[in-house]
């Protein structure tokens, strides 16, 4: 069964740094979304993404975020300069055609920043 | 901006038992999920539904759009159901985002 994967499954960063947090959709789908879960909280969408630009973004997703689908298959989100409270579960998911379609959610990322 | 709201937040139940986590949400929506979050923490699409019931094995979803409200039902529950069950309704109108509730800890008990 197709299914999303992020690497790496688990990234320790020092505060300020940039990191780059991978995902591979599924290959025959359209949006492409992040989501992030800090430690004990709910899920909180960040940004989606159609047709090599951002369609909707949260007001979480300020200047130090970014987003890129550098090839046909790999979909990142940039942090540019990490601060200790990004310190979350990130998750990349996918859907084929955005609305009314499921979306289907990898693994995740855990990022801590020290 | 949409208000989920899932009842119960904690559930312990006996192995056997028939279980319901219940959702209701403020803005009207075309589709709401259903994910299933194990501790390790990756996230698993269960359903996505826009009207009326479906149905998976032991797991049954039911929408009713018109009141905001959509249930999840576990027939027969086994220890390896437990996990956290949360409802992200969503998109609405204009947008993309699910909007996640917090969702219930399920604990089936041998």
């Amino acid at each position: 069964e197709p299914e999303v994967t992020q690497t790496p499954s688990h990234q320790v960063t020092q505060m300020g740094q940039e990191v780059i947090l991978r995902c591979v959709p599924i290959s025959n789908h359209l949006y492409f979304y992040w989501y992030r879960q800090i430690l004990g909280q709910k899920v909180e969408f960040l940004v989606s993404f159609y047709n090599n630009e951002i369609s909707e973004k949260s007001e979480i997703f300020d200047d130090q975020f970014s987003v890129e689908r550098p090839d046909g298959s790999n979909f990142t989100l940039k942090i540019r300069s990490t601060k200790l409270e990004d310190s979350a579960m990130y998750f990349c998911a996918s859907s084929a055609h955005g609305r009314n379609t499921e979306a289907f959610f990898g693994q995740g990322t855990r990022l801590t920043v020290v | 901006k949409n208000e989920v709201e899932q009842s119960p937040q904690n559930l312990t139940a006996q192995e056997g038992e028939f279980i319901t986590i219940n959702c209701s949400y403020s803005v009207g929506i075309s589709a709401l999920h259903w994910l299933q979050q194990h501790p390790g923490g990756g996230i698993v699409s269960l359903f996505m539904l826009s009207s009326g019931k479906k149905k998976h094995g032991r797991l049954i979803a039911t929408i009713n759009i018109q009141e905001k409200h959509s249930s999840l039902h576990i027939t027969a529950s086994h220890p390896r159901d437990s996990a956290v069950y949360i409802c992200a309704p969503g998109p609405g109108a204009g947008s993309y985002q699910l909007t996640f509730g917090k969702g219930t800890k399920l604990s089936v008990i041998p």
